[in-house]
């Protein structure tokens, strides 16, 4: 069974102060593997796909990258709103489901 | 509408009722998805549509939770004889054609209270 493991749980910043969110995944054929943000009362919001060892992907503030077993999201320099909450999801098989982890709530005090 | 719009974006229902939770996917995306996401746990997958295919129901957790997508377009998720823990933030998600190349928009969800 897909397995997706979000770390840390919670992760409080100062702004200005870089970090990593991790997600680990244990799966039988990697297929994509997807970035969504989610803020409070929302549905997600889509980020990136990553979807072989060693690609890099960046947009304004954050990057991603991912490994055979896990994916960074990295956050450089953030500000208050790059708070909410991030997921990281895992696409197997040719047409199937996205599998989830529980998400990573990020805090950004000015 | 631009994107994938669901309804009602709240539903308080008694326990023991039926309840019908209804999404619009974004026009031309033959991918549909249901998700359930209650508190402190991730995206729990429901439910697939992908064009005229046999639905995935393998995530539905019961027989009493029942979908449908008519027309290729419109989805009604369906739960009967709702119960507490049934309580969460159903989530939809359309993409073109369902495959990893094309990435899930989501919708705003329905939060469902039973009570």
């Amino acid at each position: 069974e897909d397995q997706v493991t979000q770390s840390p749980e919670a992760l409080r910043l100062q702004e200005g102060e870089s970090s990593s969110l991790n997600c680990s995944y244990t799966v039988s054929g990697l297929r994509g593997l997807f970035w969504y943000r989610q803020d409070p009362g929302k549905g997600p919001e889509f980020l990136f796909t990553l979807y072989s060892a060693g690609e890099e992907k960046e947009k304004e503030r954050l990057k991603a990258t991912l490994t055979k077993k896990e994916s960074f999201l990295h956050i450089t320099a953030p500000k208050p709103e790059d708070s909410a909450t991030y997921l990281c999801a895992v696409h197997t098989g040719a047409n199937s489901k996205l599998t989830f982890g529980k998400g990573i709530t990020l805090s950004v005090r000015p | 509408g631009a994107g994938v719009s669901q309804s009602p974006s709240n539903k308080v229902t008694e326990k023991g009722k039926d309840v019908e939770l209804r999404c619009d996917p974004i026009s031309g995306h033959t991918a549909l998805y249901w998700y359930r996401q209650s508190l402190g746990q991730g995206l729990e997958f429901l439910i697939y549509f992908q064009g005229n295919s046999a639905p995935d129901k393998s995530g539905l957790p019961s027989d009493r939770f029942s979908a449908e997508r008519t027309g290729g377009s419109v989805s009604t998720l369906t739960i009967q004889r709702t119960q507490q823990e049934d309580s969460a933030v159903y989530l939809c998600a359309s993409s073109f054609d369902g495959t990893v190349n094309t990435e899930a928009f989501f919708g705003q969800g329905t939060r469902l209270t039973v009570v």
